[in-house]
């Protein structure tokens, strides 16, 4: 089982529609969540970071978070062309283990918005 | 201020050169990371530096050789590289580690793109 698992995509979404990218992790003691978008040749960007259970907003995203399922999602509302990237889910062990410091990034989903 | 800066933006090496990458933050950060990413992969942690000091390196061969000058630097020493090592390096800092803050966020430079030919 892989630790951190993304929707595989590639994810088509209409210019101005809801698009939605989710992520599931392994280990249940893990205790930071991340998104970043890296755009084809560029380096990772971040987008919004999540460490309680509920909702996150920041602009048009919105990070949500359910550590009983283990899941943590990114909605884009009102997809822009601009949005079309990877997006990287990246989770972040709990304070104080040897792994501290260590990403574990899932495989990413690629996010196409057509206008 | 969210930089991270990295030099050089290119590299072309031949297998038998000796080259190093460099990266730069200004933000106080103590924590410091070598990643490599592979085309339509995430990235691959390498090496962690907390405080200047060396805490994880995922076991990478000594053809790549770390070195952290001050908290504000680091560098990655070249050598002796295969084809296969080609990749997007990458640096990242972090505000602290291993003092619990939970949001320990990495925010990346913008790469070496090495070739090894």
């Amino acid at each position: 089982q892989k630790e951190v698992e993304q929707n595989s995509g590639p994810l088509s979404v209409p210019e101005g529609a809801i698009a939605s990218l989710n992520c599931t992790y392994s280990d249940r003691g893990s205790q930071s969540f991340f998104w970043y978008r890296q755009y084809s040749g560029k380096s990772p960007e971040l987008i919004m970071f999540i460490y309680s259970n509920g909702d996150k907003e920041d602009g048009r995203f919105t990070a949500q978070l359910n550590k009983a399922s283990q899941y943590v999602s990114l909605l884009i509302r009102d997809s822009q062309p601009s949005d079309s990237a990877t997006y990287l889910c990246a989770v972040h062990p709990r304070a104080g283990g040897t792994s501290y410091g260590k990403l574990t990034f899932g495989q990413g989903t690629i996010l196409t918005v057509h206008p | 201020d969210t930089e991270v800066t990295q030099t050089p933006k290119h590299l072309v090496m031949g297998m038998t050169n000796k080259k190093s990458l460099k990266c730069e933050q200004h933000m106080g950060h103590r924590a410091m990371y070598w990643y490599k990413q592979k085309a339509k992969k995430p990235p691959e942690l390498m090496f962690v530096y907390s405080y200047e000091k060396l805490s994880i390196n995922e076991s990478v061969p000594s053809r790549f050789s770390p070195e952290c000058p001050n908290s504000s630097l680091l560098n990655l020493h070249l050598h002796a590289l295969q084809p296969e090592d080609s990749a997007l390096y990458l640096c990242a800092s972090s505000q602290d580690l291993g003092t619990g803050v939970t949001t320990d966020t990495q925010y990346f430079g913008p790469g070496t793109r090495l070739t090894v030919l």
